[in-house]
């Protein structure tokens, strides 16, 4: 079946310590995002990428960065600079780059600080 | 700017019951898309229904029907007869043609349903 993996299910951080989650789609879509999801709160776009070595900052991109090398794999990077990085993380992925496309996620990361 | 607004936190029902979960929307564009996603405990958020500006009829699938009303700016859902697995974080979004997928999501409503 095809779907979006992302692992791991659970992440600990420790202060000053880069970590990066993994999502991976075997749907061949084209584009991919990243959504942080906090408590009582809606969830709020990352980064997004249209295609492969392409991608772009969404609304809150300070203090992680992503990379796409190849279609199937979005990754991110929470750095130390993101002060705040305790979050339930979602990857998703559209079949084109299109605003009325419906969006496909990932079972979530959830990240802590230790 | 666009907002959507779900003012129902948490919402709890008695199985069978009926229940309908609410979305406010604020957009200056006369075009926009309108959808509703489940978030189960899992955490997977699954997509149910997607809407256009365009498109009043309201849509029923099995138990599930929504009601789009451009005169209040709402599009609310209505879980018929729910069930202990409609038990889940509902989100309303928002989509605008913005030159790039801008997506503007709820806060959620957790229902939960109690055997």
């Amino acid at each position: 079946d095809g779907g979006i993996t992302q692992s791991p299910k659970y992440l600990f951080r420790k202060e000053g310590q880069n970590v990066t989650l993994s999502c991976e789609q075997n749907l061949n879509h084209d584009a991919m995002y990243w959504y942080r999801q906090d408590p009582g709160q809606g969830l709020r776009l990352i980064y997004y990428s249209q295609i492969v070595n392409d991608f772009q900052k969404g609304d809150i991109a300070e203090g992680y960065s992503v990379s796409r090398e190849k279609k199937e794999s979005f990754p991110l990077t929470v750095t130390s600079a993101q002060k705040n990085p305790t979050a339930f993380y979602l990857c998703a992925s559209t079949r084109e780059f299109d605003w009325d496309e419906k969006l496909f996620f990932g079972s979530g990361t959830q990240l802590s600080v230790l | 700017a666009q907002k959507v607004t779900q003012a129902q936190t948490e919402i709890s029902v008695v199985e069978k019951e009926d229940v309908t979960l609410d979305c406010v929307y604020e957009t200056r564009d006369t075009t926009y898309y309108l959808f509703w996603y489940k978030q189960p405990p899992s955490g997977e958020l699954v997509f149910l229904i997607r809407r256009n500006s365009f498109d009043e009829q309201n849509e029923i699938s099995g138990r599930y029907s929504w009601n789009f009303q451009k005169s209040t700016s709402s599009f609310n859902f209505t879980i018929t007869a729910s069930q202990v697995v409609d038990s889940a974080v509902y989100f309303c979004a928002l989509s605008e043609p913005q030159g790039y997928q801008k997506v503007t999501f709820g806060t959620g409503t957790k229902l939960q349903v109690i055997p």
